[in-house]
């Protein structure tokens, strides 16, 4: 299997601008999650889904920030519009299950100046 | 809710040093515990785990014992390499919840 697929791995945008990160899960698995990682706050969990449904976005910031999973091999997670502090790794990560292993994705480092 | 705390970092060791990185976590029922490790500009990837009381994780010569009676899963290695420098998470799933993270560990492994 070719893991978690993220896209793109970089990106520098401008304040203000909409951002749209990707994710591809691997296949089968029924539970997708985002992550934010910053020096200052440590990986924090964002939202994730099960079977294409959100099921806690508690974690999602605020309402600049939304996340969608049309069907079961992709996500994207949008912010809209960006300020310099959204700047972070975005990492996307699958599961079989809420207690099974978590396989990341190689993360979306993102700059918004 | 489930938590988990692990010693604060950076750990800066010496080639082929004994490690330990403690993990102690709080959680209701019998979760499952874990150590993710994340490489420089990597994503995280699953070290090793247990999945009940007494079980054993190993791989890479690191080791874990899950103990439930100290509510323990302390990392372990008995030599170091240069290469195992990285980022080690703990983590625990259990009643129902998403995993739960430490804050991570980072260990700068030197010649």
């Amino acid at each position: 299997d070719a893991g978690v697929i993220q896209s793109p791995r970089h990106e520098v945008t401008e304040m203000g601008q909409e951002v749209t990160l990707r994710c591809k899960p691997i296949s089968g698995h029924d539970y997708l999650f985002w992550y934010r990682q910053t020096m200052m706050r440590g990986l924090e969990l964002l939202i994730y889904f099960n079977n294409n449904v959100p099921i806690d976005d508690s974690g999602m910031p605020e309402d600049r920030f939304s996340a969608k999973m049309p069907n079961a091999s992709f996500s994207t997670l949008k912010i809209q519009p960006s300020e310099p502090r959204d700047s972070a790794v975005y990492f996307c990560a699958s599961s079989n299950t809420l207690r099974d292993t978590q396989y990341f994705g190689p993360g979306t480092r993102l700059t918004v100046l | 809710g489930n938590s988990v705390t692990q010693m604060e970092g950076p750990v800066t060791l010496s080639e082929e040093a004994f490690l330990t990185i403690n993990c102690t976590y709080t959680a209701t029922g019998y979760p499952s515990l874990f150590w993710y490790v994340q490489y420089p500009g990597e994503g995280l990837q699953l070290l090793l785990k247990a999945t009940k009381a007494d079980d054993k994780g190993s791989n890479k010569g690191f080791e874990a014992t899950y103990r439930k009676e100290t509510t323990s899963f302390h990392l372990e290695k008995g030599s170091v390499q240069v290469s195992d420098s990285a980022v080690y998470f703990c983590a625990l799933t259990g009643g129902g919840n998403k995993l739960t993270f430490g804050t991570g560990t980072q260990l700068k492994v030197e010649l």
